[in-house]
C-alpha cells in the first residue's frame, strides 16, 4: 500500500523564520492534501495540490507528481503556526493515506 | 461550512465490551472515512464508504466493523474492545472520490479501553 514519509519529524523556529516541510510517497497520487492539526487535536485542510505549485496566504505547496514528492513552505512563521502538519496523498479509488507529520514549534 | 459531528467526544470502555462510535455529516458528501490516531502518530485508515449500505476495508480493519445506514451517518463498531484500541478516532467526509478537493474532519472521539 501507499507509504508516506514526512521530514523533518520536528522543527523548532524563531518567529519570523521560514519553514520547509517535505513529503515523499511511494505510489502515484491523484490528489495531495496538506492538513494542520492543532495542539488541541482538531484537523483542518490547508490546501490541495496534486501537481505544480499552489499558494494560499503564507503557504506555498509544490508537488512533483512524477517524483512522488510534495513540499510545504511556510513563510514568516508565527507562534500560532505551531502544531503538526500532515501530508495526505490520495491513490486510485477513494483512499487517503496520511504521513506521521512534522511537529512545528514556533517560539516568540 | 461543511460539518461533521462525532459522538461521543470521549468514552471509557471495558475490555471485551461493545463500543459504537457515531458520525453524522450535513455536507451531502458521498464519501466517509474512519481513522484512528495513536499518540504521536499520523492517522491510519480503518474503514471507508462511498455509498450508503456499503463499506470498504481500509489499512487496519481488524477488530472493527463499520456501518453506513444512510448518506449522512457512518458508525464504527468495536464488538470486543481491546486495550490496543485505545486511541483517538476521527471521522471525515469528502465531496467526491478520486481527486477529492478536501476532507472535512469531525472533532474526534477519545476512546480509552480499560
Amino acid at each position: 500500500g501507499q507509504q508516506v514519509q514526512q521530514s523533518p519529524a520536528s522543527l523548532v523556529l524563531q518567529e519570523g523564520e521560514n519553514a520547509e516541510l517535505q513529503c515523499n510517497f511511494s505510489s502515484t497520487a491523484t490528489q495531495l492534501q496538506w492538513f494542520y492539526q492543532s495542539p488541541g487535536g482538531s484537523l483542518v485542510s490547508l490546501l490541495s495540490n496534486p501537481s505544480g505549485t499552489k499558494h494560499t496566504g503564507r503557504l506555498t505547496s509544490t508537488t512533483v507528481t512524477k517524483e512522488r514528492r510534495s513540499s510545504l513552505h511556510i513563510s514568516s512563521s508565527q507562534t500560532t503556526d505551531s502544531g503538526t502538519y500532515l501530508c495526505a496523498p490520495q491513490t486510485g479509488g477513494y483512499k487517503v493515506v496520511f504521513g506521521s507529520g512534522t511537529r512545528l514549534l514556533v517560539s516568540p | 461550512e461543511a460539518a461533521v459531528t462525532q459522538s461521543p467526544r470521549s468514552k471509557v470502555a471495558v475490555t471485551g465490551g461493545k463500543v459504537t462510535l457515531s458520525c453524522h455529516q450535513t455536507n451531502n458528501h458521498d464519501y466517509m472515512y474512519w481513522y484512528r490516531q495513536d499518540t504521536g502518530h499520523g492517522l491510519r485508515l480503518i474503514h471507508y464508504s462511498y455509498v450508503a449500505d456499503s463499506t470498504e476495508k481500509g489499512d487496519i480493519p481488524d477488530g472493527y466493523k463499520a456501518s453506513r445506514p444512510s448518506q449522512e451517518n457512518f458508525s464504527l463498531i468495536l464488538e470486543l474492545a481491546s486495550l490496543s484500541q485505545t486511541a483517538v478516532y476521527f471521522c471525515a467526509s469528502s465531496d467526491r472520490g478520486e481527486s477529492a478537493e478536501t476532507l472535512y474532519f469531525g472533532s474526534g472521539t477519545r476512546l480509552t479501553v480499560l
